[in-house]
């Protein structure tokens, strides 16, 4: 199937468990992305990686990391999350050359933590 | 970085035009974006502009004005399916997006 997968849909997380959310891509982008969704809050970059074996930081960071091994998968990790990491968070490829380019969002995971 | 603006919430009657506004500051433009978003789903690309001026696509269109740091999103002929959450996002020079806060569009009968 063509796009994004992320897993899992949902989970409940009490609060100082750490958690991988997982993302992966068939689409052979070179670029990858983590955001979270908060009401009023859009959507904000927490992670990001250009290519194979590089990331970086994007707007709200902290208690975040990302690893990119290959191309297709692009973990998110919560070393020990805290409630208000309680969000939906997209996964997002794309290429980076010129032109449109769009990204292309997987389903989400909701995630709550307590 | 990048501050960008659009209204919270619009409401608007089947058939009719709905335009929604986005206004940005930003360092290293490098195009502006508009997505839908459905209730629980996740974004989908409706447009984009990187040169001043109107793209049409079928009953959406995307305006921008690089001078003014302005956008807008046109929906002609409204219809149900369109009330979702509108995303404007502006890519800079290293291909990450900044997304303003939604504005959120309710058709009624």
């Amino acid at each position: 199937i063509a796009g994004i997968t992320q897993a899992p849909t949902s989970q409940i997380l009490a609060a100082g468990r750490r958690m991988t959310l997982r993302c992966t891509q068939d689409m052979r982008h070179n670029a990858m992305y983590w955001y979270r969704q908060d009401l009023g809050l859009g959507l904000r970059l927490i992670h990001y990686s250009n290519t194979a074996g590089t990331t970086g930081k994007g707007e709200v960071p902290d208690g975040y990391s990302v690893s990119r091994a290959n191309t297709d998968d692009f973990p998110l990790t919560l070393a020990s999350a805290v409630p208000s990491q309680t969000s939906v968070y997209f996964c997002a490829s794309s290429e980076i050359i010129s032109g449109a380019n769009e990204q292309f969002f997987g389903p989400g995971t909701r995630l709550t933590v307590l | 970085g990048q501050n960008i603006d659009q209204p919270t919430e619009m409401t608007a009657t089947e058939g009719a035009i709905v335009q929604i506004n986005c206004t940005y500051q930003t360092s290293g433009f490098n195009g502006l974006f508009w997505y839908q978003q459905h209730a629980g789903e996740a974004p989908t690309f409706l447009s984009y502009n990187v040169l001043d001026g109107l793209e049409e696509k079928g009953r959406f269109s995307s305006f921008l004005s690089r001078s003014k740091g302005y956008s807008y999103l046109l929906l002609k002929e409204l219809q149900m399916k369109d009330s979702a959450s509108y995303l404007c996002a502006v890519r800079d020079s290293d291909y990450k997006l900044s997304f303003g806060a939604g504005t959120t569009v309710t058709v009624r009968a």
